[in-house]
């Protein structure tokens, strides 16, 4: 049983480029939720998907979008990307409802903006 | 509104000493409460997690930690900590509707000794 995969694993980007973010959550799960963790600090939560439509939404601004397929996978994406957004980004799957809420993270991909 | 506050960012202890990790927790409906352990470069592992049954909650690798609501408290401990317990932890919240949107604690870096 394949948990949450994430791919790439790592990137580079320059300031202003856009980037494409991917996640396939753990057999049988249909909530997908990202996190941004910056160096030293802890998970950031930006947006959770389920049902593909946007369920919740941290603080994060508009440059950050994401989508949800029909198979229950999910994208990140990040526009016009700024020194600051260099961060591991952290994709989480569960179930919107039972197995006592338990949510599973993925490896994580690292992203440098330089 | 939710919030989480790790006392401590680095915890060093020798190898066989007891290990105590602070978690304080803000939350103005019933939690869900998590510790997670991150090795170098890799993604959130959970450790153990409150869903609302027993107070005392064994996890994984002979960690435990104990809600106390009165104190809203949920500190990590392991009696004798091992060398391979190394890594960065977590604390966090959530609500119990849904725990992929989790809000968590700034980390606590653990040392062990030799």
């Amino acid at each position: 049983d394949a948990g949450v995969t994430q791919s790439p694993t790592h990137l580079i980007k320059t300031r202003g480029q856009q980037v494409t973010l991917r996640c396939s959550p753990k057999s049988g799960h249909d909530t997908v939720s990202w996190y941004q963790q910056a160096l030293g600090q802890g998970p950031q939560f930006i947006f959770q998907y389920y049902e593909e439509e946007e369920r919740q939404r941290g603080n994060f601004p508009d440059r950050f979008s994401g989508h949800q397929f029909p198979n229950y996978s999910s994208e990140l994406n990040v526009n016009a990307l700024l020194l600051g957004d260099s961060a591991l980004y952290l994709c989480a799957s569960s179930l919107a409802q039972g197995s006592g809420n338990t949510i599973y993270f993925g490896e994580g991909s690292w992203l440098t903006v330089v | 509104a939710q919030s989480v506050t790790q006392l401590g960012s680095h915890v060093s202890v020798s190898e066989g000493a007891l290990v105590l990790l602070r978690c304080n927790y803000s939350s103005s409906v019933p939690p869900y409460l998590f510790w997670y352990v991150q090795y170098p470069n890799q993604g959130l592992q959970l450790l153990l997690k409150y869903t609302s049954a027993a107070t005392l909650v064994k996890g994984i690798n002979g960690f435990e930690a104990e809600f106390k609501k009165s104190e809203t408290s949920f500190h990590l401990t392991k009696p004798s900590a091992h060398m391979s317990d190394a890594a960065e932890y977590f604390c966090a919240v959530s609500r119990r509707t849904n725990a992929g949107k989790s809000t968590f604690g700034d980390g606590t870096t653990l040392t062990v000794k030799p």
